[in-house]
């Protein structure tokens, strides 16, 4: 069964604080990507990967960033994080030449 | 990527069949059309997707129209699980999909 996993369901952090969420895919997927849900804003992407070490923005980088290391990993990073920043992130992944996306189940961050 | 516009809810009979509609009038030739649905608190899920023939898997047919101008997905036999928000989305290979509000679905027992 195919499967991305993502570090936390809940997640609560101080103002201030550096913040990483972790996501894996099992299916060897060449593509992966961090996007935010809030009420009324719908999904917005923050950042996606094409390849490993490789990183592009989307549509809200800003206070963001992330690494892949590993094909499997993407790491999405607030490095200081905001009340702003409060929000359901989700990860997913797709292989290459494909938007089947295959989603995580999310994390639900908030900062105090 | 073409905007799509979907209605902002709709309600369906359990049982009976729900046909989503979707506008993509700007779509381009190499964009194919995508549904994901995202039933409360989960990521959201895909469903089929497809370029310019009907396509019809274990979950539901998609309808586009010769003009490839809109679309509609069709839930055969609605249940109460099917409840979520459907998103349609225009988008070539392997651009970012970018998730408009979609249509929130009600099945009514």
């Amino acid at each position: 069964d195919v499967k991305v996993t993502q570090s936390s369901r809940y997640l609560v952090k101080r103002t201030g604080e550096k913040v990483f969420l972790e996501c894996v895919q099992d299916m060897d997927h060449e593509n992966m990507f961090w996007y935010r849900q809030d009420p009324g804003l719908g999904l917005r992407l923050i950042y996606f990967s094409y390849d490993v070490k490789m990183k592009e923005k989307g549509d809200i980088p800003e206070g963001y960033s992330v690494s892949r290391e590993k094909k499997e990993r993407f790491s999405l990073i607030l490095e200081s994080a905001s009340t702003n920043q409060t929000s359901m992130y989700l990860c997913a992944s797709t292989a290459e030449e494909n938007n089947e996306q295959f989603f995580g189940p999310g994390t639900r961050l908030t900062v105090l | 990527d073409a905007k799509t516009t979907q209605p902002t809810s709709m309600d369906c009979a359990e049982g009976r069949a729900a046909n989503l509609p979707c506008n993509h009038s700007t779509i381009s030739g190499n964009e194919y059309v995508y549904w994901y649905r995202q039933i409360h608190s989960q990521g959201p899920q895909y469903i089929i997707h497809g370029l310019k023939n009907n396509e019809t898997n274990e979950m539901a047919s998609l309808i586009i129209t010769e003009d490839r101008k809109s679309s509609t997905l069709i839930l055969p036999h609605a249940t109460l699980r099917d409840t979520a928000v459907y998103y349609c989305i225009a988008a070539a290979g392997n651009t970012p999909l970018v998730f408009g509000k979609g249509t929130r679905l009600s099945v009514i027992a």
